[in-house]
């Protein structure tokens, strides 16, 4: 199974902004890996942020974007709130399916 | 108002098959372009995607799992049904349904249902 990477953990001060990365082992990531992004908060099911690299849902905060970024699928958080607080995955299509990344722990202090 | 909302066992043995059912509203999968796919989440870690089924019956599994993994629909009751075989306890996981739109992948998700393996 193909391994997509996250950072494990980021920390961010509130009112900054901080870039998460999503990093394919097949190489680089590109737009036909149609990149989504997800937030989870303890205890809940995942929320779509982000889809097909640059996509917000009509639930996604201005303040989330998507990009690609030196080879990688980028979320970027601008002015972030403590609520931003939360694991955030992507997910890659690979042709037969999709792999999620290992998911990245933001931690607003 | 879409929602989706799995149901199933909650404890299965080793070696048995597990059976879930994601019922849903607010759509239907006889739409052109729309799916609905099953994410499982084990305590503690990452996101693995296991199946997705499209409105006209196509199907797509996890490599590392198509073996074990059926899903089916019946679209006339709303419904999407995964089956698991030989369930381990390393399956021990939450298991979500989620909803693939014309344009965007897994946009609405179910709450979940958590099932353990164990005898």
């Amino acid at each position: 199974q193909t391994v997509v990477t996250q950072e494990p953990s980021l920390t961010v001060s509130p009112g900054g902004t901080v870039t998460l990365t999503c990093a394919s082992g097949t190489g680089p990531v590109t737009s036909g890996h149609y990149p989504n992004w997800f937030q989870q908060n303890p205890g809940q099911a995942p929320r779509a942020l982000i889809y097909s690299t640059t996509n917000k849902h009509s639930w996604t905060p201005a303040r989330f974007s998507g990009s690609l970024l030196g080879g990688k699928a980028a979320l970027t958080l601008s002015g972030v709130q403590p609520e931003d607080e939360a694991e955030y995955y992507c997910l890659l299509y690979y042709g037969d399916g999709w792999v999620f990344g290992g998911g990245t722990k933001l931690t607003v202090l | 108002q879409i929602t989706l909302k799995e149901s199933g066992p909650t404890l299965v043995k080793p070696t048995q098959t597990l059976t879930l059912t994601c019922t849903f509203s607010g759509f239907s999968l006889s739409t052109s372009g729309v799916g609905v796919g099953w994410i499982r989440q084990p305590p503690g870690k990452a996101l693995e995607w296991l199946a997705l089924i499209y409105w006209d019956d196509d199907k797509r599994y996890r490599p590392s799992l198509k073996s074990r993994l059926t899903i089916t629909k019946d679209a006339s009751k709303n419904q999407v049904v995964l089956t698991m075989t030989n369930m381990d306890p390393v399956d021990t996981a939450t298991y979500y349904c989620a909803r693939r739109g014309s344009t965007s992948l897994f946009e609405y998700w179910g709450q979940g249902t958590l099932v353990t393996v164990s005898s």
